[in-house]
């Protein structure tokens, strides 16, 4: 079973552009959650998509939006790029089944963002 | 705010060395706990988690972790480590009810010398 995927792995873009990370869950999987890895702050939540509707957000600005397809893919864009949005973007799917409040996550390699 | 502290930054030891990472977390709910691994180039992987039951808990790989409710912790444990175990860890937290948003910790890196 092929695990999730995220495309690209490795992006260098410069200040005020944007960008769209994509994230392929396991097959199956409806709730895709993204996150953001820094050295300075850590593993922090961005937000989380389930039939397509954003069920959970964290707390980060506007800049970061994302969207899911009715085929659970989904992808996250961040605009106006600013230098301290250099981070590790990390994908993470389940499986979604009623009655449980937690489903387990796994994680895909993440997309490695660069802004110069 | 829920926070999750992980106590050390960076643990250096030898094989077969017992090794043991502290995690506190603040958040007075109902919460399901975690311990992530991310092996040098890899994913994050699940380590072993705790829903509810016995606070004791084992994982994969020789790890256990103990929930103390009353000291809000949950440490990871390994009796003996080996060489493979250098990676770094990430204790994580999630409020019932609140999706699947996890809270990690800072991390800690592992360095097991051979």
């Amino acid at each position: 079973k092929a695990g999730v995927t995220q495309t690209p792995r490795y992006l260098i873009k410069t200040r005020g552009q944007q960008v769209t990370l994509s994230c392929s869950p396991i097959s199956g999987h409806r709730s895709v959650s993204w996150y953001q890895q820094t050295p300075g702050q850590g593993l922090q939540f961005l937000f989380e998509y389930f039939s397509e509707t954003q069920r959970n957000k964290g707390n980060f600005p506007g800049r970061f939006s994302g969207r899911q397809f009715s085929n659970s893919r989904s992808e996250m864009n961040v605009s106006t790029l600013e230098l301290g949005d250099s981070a590790l973007y990390l994908c993470a799917s389940s499986l979604f089944r009623a009655g449980k409040d937690y489903n387990e996550q796994f994680f895909g390699p993440g997309t490695r963002l660069t802004v110069l | 705010a829920q926070s999750v502290s992980q106590h050390n930054h960076h643990v250096i030891l030898s094989e077969a060395a017992s090794l043991e990472l502290g995690c506190n977390y603040s958040y007075g709910g109902t919460v399901n706990l975690f311990w992530y691994v991310q092996y040098p180039g890899q994913h994050l992987q699940l380590l072993l988690k705790y829903f509810s039951g016995d606070p004791l808990v084992k994982g994969i790989k020789g790890f256990e972790a103990e929930f103390i409710k009353s000291k809000f912790s949950f440490n990871l444990r390994k009796p003996s480590v080996q060489w493979s175990d250098t990676a770094e860890y990430f204790c994580a937290v999630n409020e019932r009810a609140a999706g699947n948003k996890l809270t990690f910790g800072g991390g800690t890196r592992v360095l097991v010398k051979p």
